[in-house]
């Protein structure tokens, strides 16, 4: 069973509209919770972080964690083309007293078209 | 501040040859990740280490593999002899365990022919 899983995708919305990104993970040890974007031919960089039940926003980006369904998800608004990314999921397993490694999904490939 | 530095961009050898990439982290990050991505497989994490030592080596697909972290500030992946199913990009991540975040070099496209 594969750690992350992200909504395959591609997922294709107007300029303006919401994108709903989707994560589920299998591990209910995982405590931090990460949002990545990776431009083609770029190396993926850190969008959103979020810890704690609940819903996190950062300017136009909302991240939402349920720990109970192991879910968590990211909601774009008023999207643009720069959006146009892979988005990656990735969740972190402590290991002992180490921070642990991050689990990355596959990515979810939104295209944003004006 | 400077980012996690992977100086060479592309990489290209032979079949065979020995390969070393090279990773600076960020300064003050005690944790240092390596990463393969390829379209089919996505990315892979192949190795950390945290304060120098490794911690996790159970992604370094075969013993034609080895990393180093000789000091805080420097770290290499080794692929000895290389095969052409090795060709991927290489990315190196740094972390502070304080914010638990990693943050990620620009990555070597290494191809081997």
């Amino acid at each position: 069973q594969k750690e992350v899983e992200q909504n395959s995708g591609p997922l294709s919305v107007p300029e303006g509209a919401i994108a709903s990104l989707n994560c589920t993970y299998s591990d209910r040890g995982s405590q931090s919770f990460f949002w990545y974007r990776q431009y083609s031919g770029k190396s993926p960089e850190l969008i959103m972080s979020i810890y704690s039940n609940g819903d996190k926003e950062d300017g136009r980006f909302t991240a939402q964690l349920n720990k109970a369904s192991k879910y968590v998800s990211l909601l774009i608004r008023d999207s643009q083309p720069s959006d146009s990314a892979t988005y990656l999921c990735a969740v972190n397993i402590p290991r002992g007293s180490t921070l642990g490694r991050l689990y990355f999904g596959r990515g979810t490939q939104l295209t944003v078209w004006p | 501040d400077a980012g996690v530095i992977q100086s060479t961009r592309h990489e290209v050898t032979e079949m065979g040859q020995e390969v070393t990439l090279r990773c600076k982290p960020i300064s003050g990050h005690d944790y240092l990740f390596w990463y393969r991505q390829t379209m089919m497989r996505g990315l892979e994490l192949l190795i950390y280490f945290n304060n120098n030592v490794p911690i996790d080596d159970s992604g370094m697909p075969e013993d034609r593999f080895s990393a180093k972290m000789p000091n805080a500030s420097f770290s290499t992946l080794k692929i000895q002899p290389s095969e052409p199913r090795d060709s991927a990009v290489y990315f190196c991540a740094s972390a502070d365990s304080s914010y638990n975040e990693q943050f990620f070099g620009p990555g070597t496209r290494l191809t081997v022919l």
